[in-house]
Formats: structure tokens, sequence, C-alpha cells
């Protein structure tokens, strides 16, 4: 089965650019989560949706963060403009279900801001 | 609020060493749900185990073991004859019923040398 899969990968881009993280969870999952893990801050929750609908969005920093879910099939993180804090491993992860069962994450997109 | 608690940032064994990885959390529900994940260096997260509240059975799976104490609020992982491949940084995390968020602790760096 295919887990999570995010793009890009890794990315490094200048300061002031728009940067788009893309999320395909795992299929039938309901939830999809977006998480940064920094070295001052470890791993904090940005957003979470329910069936398509962000539920919790308290994580995201500020208004240059938006994310959206079109469908069960994909999720976008933006940033726009970009600034050099902002450079961190972004992961989406999935999960199937109601809160307590596991969540899976992808293999994370790096970021670098310069 | 939910926290968790790894105060063990680094740890360096050598090869075959049992090695124990400590996991304090708190919580004030009654049913939660507890979590482990390897980081190994090249990033992605991988899900261990899941354990809930109810269950304080240990565990066993290979190497790998888990102690659940509600007693102590701990869930400390244990990995007997470590191996070189066993090097990552391990989180502890914590999803309460009533919540949606998994609350990961700020991991520890286990660097096993041969």
């Amino acid at each position: 089965d295919a887990g999570v899969i995010q793009s890009p990968r890794h990315e490094v881009t200048e300061m002031g650019q728009e940067v788009t993280l893309r999320c395909k969870p795992i299929s039938g999952h309901n939830s999809l989560f977006w998480y940064r893990q920094t070295m001052m801050r470890g791993l904090e929750l940005l957003i979470y949706f329910n069936n398509n609908v962000p539920i919790d969005d308290s994580g995201m920093p500020e208004d240059r963060f938006s994310a959206k879910m079109p469908n069960a099939s994909f999720s976008t993180l933006k940033i726009q403009p970009s600034e050099p804090r902002d450079s961190a491993v972004y992961f989406c992860a999935s999960r199937r279900g109601q809160h307590g069962n596991t969540i899976y994450f992808g293999e994370g997109s790096w970021l670098t801001v310069v | 609020a939910q926290k968790v608690t790894q105060a063990q940032t680094e740890i360096s064994v050598v090869e075959k060493e049992d090695v124990t990885l400590d996991c304090v959390y708190e919580t004030r529900d009654t049913t939660y749900y507890l979590f482990w994940y390897k980081q190994p260096p090249s990033g992605e997260l991988v899900f261990l185990i899941r354990r809930n509240s109810f269950d304080e059975q240990n565990e066993i799976s290979g190497r790998y073991s888990w102690n659940f104490q509600k007693s102590t609020s701990s869930f400390n992982f244990t990995i007997t004859a470590s191996q070189v491949v066993d090097s990552a940084v391990y989180f502890c995390a914590l999803s309460e019923a009533g919540g949606n968020m998994l609350t990961f602790g700020g991991g520890t760096r286990l660097m096993v040398k041969p």
C-alpha cells in the first residue's frame, strides 16, 4: 500500500517567493494533518482537516501560511511570501477514522528559504 | 493540556548493549493513546507502536519492547541488543480521546556505535 506522498522532497527558494507543498494522503484516510519540524520547536501541528474540512488551524503561524484540501486525495500548504524563518521540514500525515487511531506520516518536505 | 517529556535528549551506546528510552506524559483524560515513532537519518517518521490507556500489558516486538505504567505516567521503550541501524531520533507522542492532535515529546537521539 502506498503511504503518504509528499512533494517536493527538497525545496530551496529565495525569500519572498511563494512555496507550495503538496500531499496525497493514504487512500481511505479521512483525516489529514500538516506538521512542521524545527530544531527550536520540535514537531508542531499546523492544521488538521477532517473529511476535507479544516477543523483546527490554530497552529498556522500567520497569514502567510494557508492550506487547502480540495478533495480527499490532495492537500496543499502554501507559504506566501516565504521568509528564512520558515525553513523547516514540513510533514503531511493522515489517519483513518477517529482520534486515537494511528497517524501515518509522509517523508517530509525539506524547505530552505535563503 | 497534554504534555510529553523525553528527558534524555541524546544517548550513546555500543552495539549489542540494551538501551531504554524514557517517556513521561501528562493528561487529564482517562482515555488516551500513546505512540512511539522513529526518525532515522533519512528523515521520515516511522510509526512503531500504539497503545491505549486501558491496555497496560507490556509489548514485545523482536528486539523492541515497551513498558506502559499508568501509575507513573510512563511509556518507556527498550531496545535489546542494539544495532547500528537503530541509530535514530525516537519520539514518544500522546493523543487524548477528546482531541485530534498528536502531541510529541522533544525526542531522544540514539547513537549506536559499532
